[in-house]
């Protein structure tokens, strides 16, 4: 079983539309989770942290639920620009971050 | 302030063959980690350095091996080169080694094995 699965997509919205997707992980003892963007061959930038009580970064919205072992996303009022590779990461140890595959999502105008 | 620099951008080898990879972390930030995507995958972890000792190893074999030096900047050897070895090699740096800090990642190197 891989340590983090996410839906691949692709996820095709109009602009202005909410799009949400999940991922699962596998190892129960995982410490910190993040959400990385992925434009097009270029290097994963950090979207967001997601914390226990979830949180919101302005049109981004982050959930956490440890017992399900699932983390979510929303985007709200999407912009063409959002469109990109979205990756779940995992920290389960000190020094290791597991990706998962990535949720593709495009935005059409 | 300049983010973690890696060089170079590209290069294309020949299976058999050594290649070196090299990253600069933020400027105050101790920890290096390596990670190849390979097409349509996520990153895989292959090394983290932090204070110029390995601190965790991926699912890599052994031709694959890393240091760091006194100023943070790391390299990444790779030895007897295959085809799957073609991959974007991403470099990826934190304050520290620690848990709770996120890691900021590098441009990448594009390695081409023919």
């Amino acid at each position: 079983r891989k340590e983090v699965e996410q839906d691949p997509g692709p996820f095709n919205v109009p602009e202005g539309a909410t799009v949400a997707f999940n991922c699962t992980y596998s190892n129960s003892a995982s410490q910190s989770f993040f959400w990385y963007r992925q434009d097009c061959r270029k290097e994963p930038k950090l979207l967001m942290s997601v914390y226990s009580s979830g949180n919101e970064d302005g049109r981004f919205t982050a959930q956490l639920n440890r017992a399900s072992q699932y983390i979510s996303l929303l985007i709200r009022d999407s912009k063409l620009s959002d469109s990109a590779t979205y990756l779940c990461v995992v920290r389960a140890n000190d020094y290791k971050l597991s990706f998962g595959a990535g949720t593709t999502v495009t935005v059409r105008a | 302030d300049a983010g973690v620099t890696q060089s170079p951008t590209h290069l294309i080898k020949t299976r058999g063959q050594h290649v070196t990879l090299r990253c600069s972390p933020i400027s105050g930030h101790k920890s290096v980690s390596w990670y190849q995507q390979v097409l349509g995958q996520g990153p895989q972890f292959i090394f983290q350095y932090y204070e110029k000792e390995e601190r965790g190893r991926g699912n890599f074999p052994d031709r694959f091996s890393a240091r760091q030096f006194p100023n943070y900047s790391s390299e990444l050897n790779v030895n007897a080169l295959l085809l799957g070895d073609s991959a974007l090699y991403l470099c990826a740096s934190s304050p520290s080694g620690q848990g709770t800090y996120e890691q900021y990642f590098g441009p990448g190197t594009r390695l081409t094995v023919t």
